[in-house]
């Protein structure tokens, strides 16, 4: 089955840029959808079709995809954007939706 | 304001059976594929289940498939999941997901998840 890498943890400072990845093989090929969770809360889509942005999400949040990686760019981090991003992609193989593992971004 | 709510979550134990419900207000839910995504305490997101428009097309994933039922009530607004003979690694929460219009593999609406634990 298809599977996709997140780094466990990335910590930034505040004002300064994030970029959590998502590796998988030829993911440049899928298209992408990015998931912020915070602590007790369900997820939020913030970016889909590797870099289309929900209405309401903002423009900070930026996604790029290509290759064996995707990219979920976090711009001018605020305290606020501290949580648990999760990359997903649909898998035409198996026809099963695959997460990554989650990365917890750390304001610091 | 599309909003999913989840429930028939509890405790329940080893080989025995829950069936989860989720409510939609706020869309056309006929219009709509449906999923269910769970979330084991402290780990990640894991996909469970799969229900198109007119329940033509459903998938499972492997960990569930043979064990849980996903269907919908479009007349009622409402996605479900019979769950039977549980183990204790499918205590999660268990959320219910709007799929996208255009490819239905984006997960744009969640619901707020019911706690599913079992245990002896």
């Amino acid at each position: 089955s298809y599977v996709l890498t997140q780094p466990p943890s990335v910590s930034v400072a505040p004002g300064k840029t994030a970029r959590i990845t998502c590796g998988g093989n030829d993911i440049g090929s899928k298209s992408v959808h990015w998931y912020q969770q915070k602590p007790g809360q369900a997820p939020v889509l913030v970016i889909y079709y590797d870099s289309d942005r929900p209405s309401g999400i903002p423009e900070r949040f930026s996604g790029s995809n290509s290759g064996n990686t995707a990219t979920l760019t976090i711009s001018r981090v605020e305290a606020g954007d501290e949580a648990d991003y999760y990359c997903q992609v649909w898998d035409s193989n198996s026809g099963h939706w695959v997460f990554g593992g989650g990365t917890k971004l750390s304001v610091l | 304001e599309v909003q999913l709510v989840e429930s028939g979550g509890g405790l329940v134990k080893p080989g025995g059976s829950l069936r989860l419900s989720c409510a939609a207000s706020g869309l056309t839910f006929s219009v709509y594929s449906m999923n269910w995504v769970r979330q084991a305490p402290g780990k990640g997101l894991e996909w469970v289940s799969f229900i198109s428009r007119s329940s033509t097309n459903i998938y499972y994933a492997d960990s569930v498939k043979g064990r849980f039922t996903i269907s919908r009530d479009d007349a009622k607004n409402s996605l479900y999941l019979q769950m039977n003979s549980l183990r204790a690694e499918d205590t999660a929460v268990y959320y219910c997901a709007r799929g996208d219009r255009r490819t239905v593999t984006v997960f744009d609406y969640w619901g707020q998840g019911t706690l599913v634990t079992v245990s002896s």
